[in-house]
Order: structure tokens, then C-alpha cells, then sequence
């Protein structure tokens, strides 16, 4: 268990409202990500977190925002949810070199 | 265009039997590659990895394989176990590049008793 968990972990919402999904981490670690996944694709990197206030896109970040005022805390924000953002989304946490993933969060717009 | 690649979306094995799992990458500067295993609504978890310097590394029933002239590596699995059914991702990286890791699509392995 390496202390990771998300909330919601289910979410419904409507196209146009802005959601925001939140990490939390109990291990003090420096690094922390966000992911989605979808069929066909694996998992994909929204953006990333290097520090409090330090973050960097990744390979699908269009869309999608975070923001990280402790160490503890990633969140992901999408000012204006739109069907393509339905997926599962993953908050990781940097170790050595390997990734720990949170539970995930289920989010569907319709 | 997809730099880390899984071709085959699903195997079936025989409990017991060697379950091998392939991948294949595109990009050179990737330096590090591991696999995590992801159960039905949970997160993936690490598996193993390895290092572009190594060619083999073993953990127990899981080694993983690496031909760096072929941008390939595999997951064996001996022997495989019905507990073992689960979507395997590869994934890989750059060193001090943030940590940010590529995925492959996935496999989803059945083992059956």
C-alpha cells in the first residue's frame, strides 16, 4: 500500500460542468502524476508534479489542468468536462524508478 | 505514434504453463522498462523492471527479458497461475527526465486451471 487515494472514485457529471478530482498521498513524495486510461491505449500522462507549485504537461494534457499547493495533495481540474474526457483517471506517486498507482476515479460525462 | 507497443490485446495459458508477454518500443533513449499487472477496478501495481544496461532480471516466477538491438522485451511467467489473470502493461523511461513513463496498450492474460 503505498498510501494513495483519490476522491471521487466514482463521478457522473454533465458536458460543460467543471470537475475537479483529487490525490492525496500519505508518503511525502516529491513526484506525482496523473494518467488516464482508455481501451486501446494504456494508460496516458495528463500532467506531472515535480514539487508545491511545480508542474509540467504531459502527452494529453489539452483540456485539463492541476494544481498542487502541498505536498500531499494533486489536484486535476477540467474546467469544461466534454464526452472524450469519459475514462478512468490514476494518480501516481514516484518511488525509485517505478510509478504507485492510486485506486482510480471512474468519471463519466454525458 | 505510439513509442511503446503491445500487439497482442489478449493470451490464454494453461495454469502452470509459461505465460510470455511481449513488447516492443520505438524510441532509443529510453533507458528503463517495467511491467505492472492491473486487476479489474483497481490501480496497476509494479511488477518488475529493468535497466537498458541488463538484459534479464528475475523476480521469483516473473523475468523479464530485454534485446536492445531488437527494441523488445518480454514478461515470462512460470508458472503461470489462475491468480495471475490480469491486464499487463509495459511501460518505459528516460532517466532524470521527470519520471514520466510511456504505456503499452496492454495484454490481457487469462489463465485457466
Amino acid at each position: 500500500d503505498a498510501g494513495i487515494t483519490q476522491s471521487p472514485r466514482h463521478k457522473v457529471t454533465e458536458t460543460g460542468t467543471p470537475v475537479t478530482l483529487r490525490c492525496h498521498q500519505t508518503e511525502n513524495h516529491r513526484y506525482m502524476y496523473w494518467y488516464r486510461q482508455d481501451p486501446g491505449h494504456g494508460l496516458r500522462l495528463i500532467h506531472y508534479s515535480y514539487g508545491v507549485k511545480d508542474t509540467d504537461k504531459g502527452e494529453v494534457s489539452d483540456g485539463y489542468s492541476v494544481s498542487r499547493s502541498k505536498t500531499e495533495d494533486f489536484l486535476l481540474t477540467l474546467e469544461s468536462a466534454t464526452s472524450s474526457q469519459t475514462s478512468v483517471y490514476f494518480c501516481a506517486i514516484q518511488g525509485n524508478n517505478e510509478q504507485y498507482f492510486g485506486p482510480g476515479t471512474r468519471l463519466t460525462v454525458t | 505514434d505510439q513509442q511503446v507497443k503491445q500487439n497482442s490485446p489478449s493470451l490464454s495459458v494453461q495454469e502452470g504453463r509459461i505465460s510470455i508477454l511481449n513488447c516492443d518500443y520505438t524510441n532509443s533513449m529510453f533507458d528503463y522498462f517495467l511491467w505492472y499487472k492491473k486487476y479489474p477496478a483497481e490501480g496497476p501495481t509494479f511488477l518488475i523492471s529493468i535497466s537498458s544496461i541488463k538484459d534479464k532480471n528475475e523476480d521469483g516466477r516473473f523475468t523479464v527479458f530485454l534485446n536492445k538491438s531488437a527494441k523488445h522485451l518480454s514478461l515470462h511467467i512460470v508458472p503461470s497461475q489462475p491468480g495471475d489473470s490480469a491486464v499487463y502493461f509495459c511501460a518505459a523511461g528516460v532517466y532524470n527526465q521527470g519520471g514520466k513513463l510511456i504505456f503499452g496498450q496492454g495484454t490481457e492474460l487469462s489463465v485457466k486451471p
